[in-house]
């Protein structure tokens, strides 16, 4: 079975503070992606990268940057917390050429 | 970009009920069309998934799926829910060539037993 961890599922931050959230997948995939998740607005893209080393804005880019320095692991980055990042955030993987994505199991993060 | 419609955010029903939710995307063209399930507390799942032939799908837990080129829809139908359907059901879709995939805002289905 594929896994796609996360590194917490819950975390409480502080407005101003840098905030990581690490994404772990042991099946090879290429290609990782973080989301957020609201109620009412689905689930919104960040961030996506096909490679390491590589990656792409999603839809909703700002306020976050990523990090792929190893194929397995796609690090999702908060340079300054604010209150309108409180979420969930979903991380996500798949094979190139398999178009079926596995989901880890979120993180919800409360900004206050 | 590719859009995706899910109408009735919040739907609710008595168990035995038949559920059918609405898809529709924005882009024609080759695509692959999805339904996941979130379960309360639980992983986003796939329910089932479309990408050639015929277009009635099934998927787990007597989920089924019809892809409807003409209409750019992919509905979600079960005939008879039962309490443990309770979750968010989402449906994405995949442009070909394009590794992203585009979600709908979500169904809140509540089966009341």
């Amino acid at each position: 079975d594929v896994k796609v961890t996360q590194s917490s599922r819950y975390l409480v931050k502080r407005t101003g503070e840098k905030v990581f959230l690490e994404c772990v997948q042991d099946m090879d995939h290429e290609n990782m992606f973080w989301y957020r998740q609201d109620p009412g607005l689905g689930l919104r893209l960040i961030y996506f990268s096909y490679d390491v080393k590589m990656k792409e804005k999603g839809d909703i880019p700002e306020g976050y940057s990523v990090s792929r320095e190893k194929k397995e692991r796609f690090s999702l980055i908060l340079e300054s917390a604010s209150t309108n990042q409180t979420s969930m955030y979903l991380c996500a993987s798949i094979r190139q050429g398999n178009d079926e994505q596995y989901f880890g199991p979120g993180t919800r993060l409360t900004v206050t | 970009a590719q859009s995706v419609s899910q109408h009735n955010h919040h739907v609710i029903l008595s168990e035995a009920a038949s559920l059918e939710l609405g898809c529709n995307y924005s882009y024609g063209g080759t695509v692959n069309l999805f339904w996941y399930v979130q379960y309360p507390g639980q992983h986003l799942q796939l329910l089932l998934k479309y990408f050639s032939g015929d277009p009635l799908v099934k998927g787990i837990k007597g989920f089924e799926a019809e892809f409807i080129k003409s209409k750019f829809s992919f509905n979600l139908r079960k005939p008879s829910v039962q309490w443990s359907d309770t979750a968010e059901y989402f449906c994405a879709v995949k442009s070909y060539g394009n590794n992203r995939l585009a979600f709908g805002k979500g169904n809140q289905v509540v089966v009341i037993p």
